[in-house]
């Protein structure tokens, strides 16, 4: 089935430490999201990419990284983890050439930081 | 500045009840699109509609409608009969003009409980 994998479903991860998640799409999707979800915040996005090889900061991009290597994987690096980074991340992807492109996400994967 | 207000934290109804989700935004841009998203129990997101600013006609996709205002900003969202799979939180979203491409804005979200 076609669509957006992320691992790990859910992590608990010590303060300090290195964390990278997983986005993989199948859909050969040029555009790539990071968000986190957080109550009463709704979504931020933290990185994008507009198509391989390029990436920009959203709107929450501090304590986060993210590369572009090829077209299918986004991954999302935490390089020294902080409990206020304990959300619940979604990974997501558009394909530009259908116009107003609508977002495909995956299933989230849920991080806490203590 | 690009904002959406979704100013209903919570809404409880019970079934068959119809309820009106609220979605106010600001944006200084002519030309921008809106989204609604669905967020059931599972935690997944499902896309429910995208209006283009210059189409403001309303549109009714079964017990769903969507009311586009410009005049006043909003893009409401109505559940007509609810039922207890309705139960999720709603997003609305906000995507500036393609030189941003795909980045949304999403509203603070509604969650909306369905009683049976």
């Amino acid at each position: 089935i076609a669509g957006i994998t992320q691992a790990p479903t859910s992590q608990i991860l010590a303060a300090g430490r290195r964390m990278t998640l997983r986005c993989t799409q199948d859909m050969r999707h040029n555009a790539m999201y990071w968000y986190r979800q957080d109550l009463g915040l709704g979504l931020r996005l933290i990185h994008y990419s507009n198509t391989a090889g390029t990436t920009g900061k959203g709107e929450v991009p501090d304590g986060y990284s993210v590369s572009r290597a090829n077209t299918d994987d986004f991954p999302l690096t935490l390089a020294s983890a902080v409990p206020s980074q304990t959300s619940v991340y979604f990974c997501a992807s558009s394909d530009p050439r259908g116009g107003a492109n609508v977002l495909t996400f995956g299933a989230g994967s849920r991080l806490t930081v203590l | 500045a690009q904002k959406v207000t979704q100013a209903q934290t919570e809404i409880s109804v019970v079934e068959k009840e119809d309820v009106t989700l609220d979605c106010v935004y600001e944006t200084r841009d002519t030309t921008y699109y809106l989204f609604w998203y669905k967020q059931p129990p599972s935690g997944e997101l499902v896309f429910l509609i995208r209006r283009n600013s210059f189409d403001e006609q309303n549109e009714i996709s079964g017990r769903y409608s969507w009311n586009f205002q410009k005049s006043t900003s909003s893009f409401n969202f109505t559940i007509t009969a609810s039922q207890v799979v309705d139960s999720a939180v709603y997003f609305c979203a906000l995507r500036p003009p393609s030189g941003n491409t795909g980045k949304l804005i999403f509203g603070q979200g509604t969650t909306l409980q369905v009683k049976p």
